[in-house]
């Protein structure tokens, strides 16, 4: 266990619908990551927070919608994805942005669009 | 910006036997450098890390290389064992900027 937990872990839905993924970290980290894992790709980092506020957003499209309420918690809100946004999406933490300082991951949201 | 290259892409080797794994990075302002390892059906595990002011670090019978010269950093597993199978990251930062990731190399230990 690595101290990320993300729920849900696998999640199937069509084109038309709304869903929400979550993680929690429990390491007393500052800053959390959202990274999209495709096959035979790098991940791709999506979204940074640093202390509640987001401080990237790697041209990711708006049908994901970042939301960080506090420094455990990070969501992302999807709505009317393709089919190419199948993967799995990782969470992770750090101690802060002004590291570097090591990333802890989170099992992953294997995602299928239909 | 940060641009990692990982090879081989697949790597198999008996028991025992010795891997290597080797990166390069092309930005020289990068400071640090971990190796994620990921089994089936889990995230990246940070396994582990070097920074630019070493040129070697060692962890039982895993081990790091850094050549900043060169801009090269490698993974060095020896006597692997079949629960060493597994997907391999290499990565390269600096300060508050955002990891950057190879593609992977998918090791495979046969008894």
């Amino acid at each position: 266990e690595t101290g990320v937990t993300q729920t849900p872990r696998h999640l199937v839905m069509g084109m038309t619908n709304k869903k929400s993924l979550k993680c929690e970290q429990h390491l007393g980290h500052n800053a959390m990551y959202w990274y999209k894992q495709s096959a035979k790709k790098p991940l791709e980092l999506m979204f940074v927070y640093n202390f509640k506020e987001q401080t990237e957003n790697n041209s990711v499209p708006s049908r994901f919608s970042p939301e960080c309420p506090n420094s455990s918690h990070l969501f992302l809100h999807l709505h009317t994805l393709q089919p190419e946004d199948s993967a799995l999406y990782l969470c992770a933490s750090s101690q802060d942005r002004t590291g570097p300082y090591e990333q802890y991951f989170g099992p992953g949201t294997r995602l299928t669009v239909t | 910006g940060e641009n990692v290259e990982q090879h081989p892409s697949t790597l198999s080797v008996q028991e025992g036997d010795s891997a290597v794994i080797k990166c390069t990075y092309s930005d020289s302002a990068s400071n640090y450098f971990p190796w994620y390892k990921q089994e089936l059906g889990k995230g990246p595990q940070l396994i582990i890390d070097i920074r630019s002011n070493v040129g070697e670090k060692k962890d039982q019978r895993i081990a790091v290389t850094l050549n900043k010269t060169a801009k090269h950093f490698s993974l060095h597993i020896t006597e692997t064992q079949p629960e060493d199978s597994a997907v391999y990251f290499c990565a390269a930062n600096q300060a508050g900027t955002a990891l950057i990731f190879g593609k992977g190399t998918t090791l495979s230990v046969s008894s």
